[in-house]
């Protein structure tokens, strides 16, 4: 079964500080990525989506994610996060033979002080 | 603006009860989910539905049935309330596009349920 690895469960940075978020997968074919946001006490988000083309996808809020194909891998990144962007990420899987079918990470809960 | 609508945002039942959680869509999506989220694990996927009256279980769908009676309405059911199922219980749409129009999901806020 395919798997989303989150390698970092809770990250503490402080303001200004440069962030990335690790994802692997497992799945071996032809896949679209999502990074989703879930703010204290709101609903998820979506942040950015790769589907082809450029694997360097840029979101909102001045994130970024870089698709490695060879190490299975999308990574989140921000140059300079702020602390409105305390908040929980999950990345997300779908095979493009699965439908809509989305295999969600565990999670990478981000803390920064201001 | 588009809207998942999760019925109640916060519930508490007893042991043994029925419980049932209610999902609302206005984007008129074929698809529909239900997750629940716990802390280090993640979003694990209770069912999905593709269409009316259908239904599919995902990865952990003991303890839980689903209905979905019309397509803008998906309805996840606690046949028995255990203390184990509470959790944050997550709704979720999607269309059927792929490629670039796969969207993802469209997510409800939410519904914390605590089973005492």
């Amino acid at each position: 079964a395919q798997s989303v690895s989150q390698h970092n469960h809770h990250v503490i940075l402080s303001e200004a500080a440069s962030l990335e978020l690790g994802c692997n997968y497992s799945y071996g074919g032809t896949v679209n990525l999502f990074w989703y946001v879930q703010y204290p006490g709101q609903h998820l988000q979506l942040l950015l989506k790769y589907f082809s083309g450029d694997p360097l996808v840029k979101g909102i809020k001045g994130f970024e994610a870089e698709f490695i194909k060879s190490k299975f891998s999308f990574n989140l990144r921000k140059p300079s996060v702020q602390w409105s962007d305390t908040a929980e990420y999950f990345c997300a899987v779908n095979p493009i033979n699965a439908g809509n079918m989305l295999t969600f990470g565990g999670g990478t809960r981000l803390m920064v002080k201001p | 603006d588009v809207k998942v609508t999760q019925s109640s945002r916060y519930l508490v039942k007893r042991t043994g009860e029925k419980v049932f959680l209610e999902c609302v869509q206005d984007m008129d999506h074929e698809n529909m989910f239900w997750y629940r989220q716990d802390p280090g694990l993640g979003l694990r996927l209770i069912y999905f539905s593709y269409d009316v009256k259908m239904k599919e279980k995902g990865d952990i769908p003991e303890g839980y049935s689903v209905s979905r009676e019309k397509k803008e309405r998906f309805s996840l059911i606690l046949e028995s309330a255990s203390t184990n199922q509470t959790s944050m219980y997550l709704c979720a749409s999607s269309s059927l596009g792929t490629g670039s129009d796969n969207y993802g999901y469209t997510f409800g806020s939410g519904t914390r349920l605590t089973v005492v």
